[in-house]
């Protein structure tokens, strides 16, 4: 049962805005929206979640639509290192089993 | 200690053989899970512990698999008669927060994962 839709990859320039979209149609009242990245073979890395505003924090921001039934992550400037698969995760707050989906996968091109 | 810690980082086994992996969180940590990855597609949960106390195994595949945290810090994952289809990149989290945490913040921080073979 997918909570989200991403696009399977996309690319960037290095040092542009990496801007990644995530469906999220079904999402109820209570749940946030989490983004986690894995970059090559390490473990998944938590970047940002939100509930209704938008977020920003020294990795990203998240920008959460009106309707609560879209979002996007951006990278402001993107560098070789984030070069990695994006992981759009909803959740409610007692919740714990994140169900990771395929992500999309993200290359930063110099 | 500073990350999640898991060991071995790699491990292969003849099948029918059985495997112990273990995961040391975050020191403090409340909440331990276990997740399992297959080449090329996103981490599946597996189980889920507070403190001691495992709260949700359904993810566990059959009853080959079991996990315990017996002093509520470090775990292992244990499986027995171990089968090709077993292999994968077995990988365990943490985090600070316990269940009905309503600030929605529930970080969890993954380890390297222990890789296994099973031949």
């Amino acid at each position: 049962d997918a909570k989200t839709t991403q696009p399977p990859s996309m690319d960037c320039a290095e040092g542009r805005a990496a801007n990644l979209p995530c469906n999220h149609s079904t999402i109820s009242g209570n749940e946030y929206v989490y983004w986690y990245r894995q970059i090559h073979s390490q473990g998944p890395q938590y970047i940002i979640h939100g509930l209704k505003n938008n977020e920003t924090n020294e990795m990203a921001s998240l920008i959460i639509t009106e309707d609560r039934k879209s979002s996007t992550l951006i990278l402001p400037h993107a560098t070789l290192r984030d070069t990695a698969v994006y992981y759009c995760i909803v959740l409610f707050s007692n919740d714990y089993k994140l169900s990771f989906g395929a992500g999309t996968t993200v290359t930063v091109r110099a | 200690g500073a990350g999640v810690s898991q060991s071995p980082r790699y491990k292969v086994t003849k099948r029918g053989q059985d495997v112990a992996l273990r995961c040391d969180p975050i020191s403090g940590h409340v909440s331990l899970y276990w997740y399992r990855q297959a080449l090329g597609q996103g981490p599946e949960f597996l189980t889920y512990f507070n403190y001691e106390a495992q709260q949700d195994k359904s993810g566990l595949p059959n009853d080959r698999f079991s996990a315990e945290r017996p002093e509520g810090s470090i775990s292992t994952l244990t499986i027995q008669r171990t089968e090709q289809r077993d292999s994968a990149m077995y990988r365990c989290a943490s985090s600070a927060n316990r269940e009905g945490l309503s600030s929605g913040a529930n970080v969890l921080t993954f380890g390297a994962g222990s890789r296994l073979t099973v031949l």
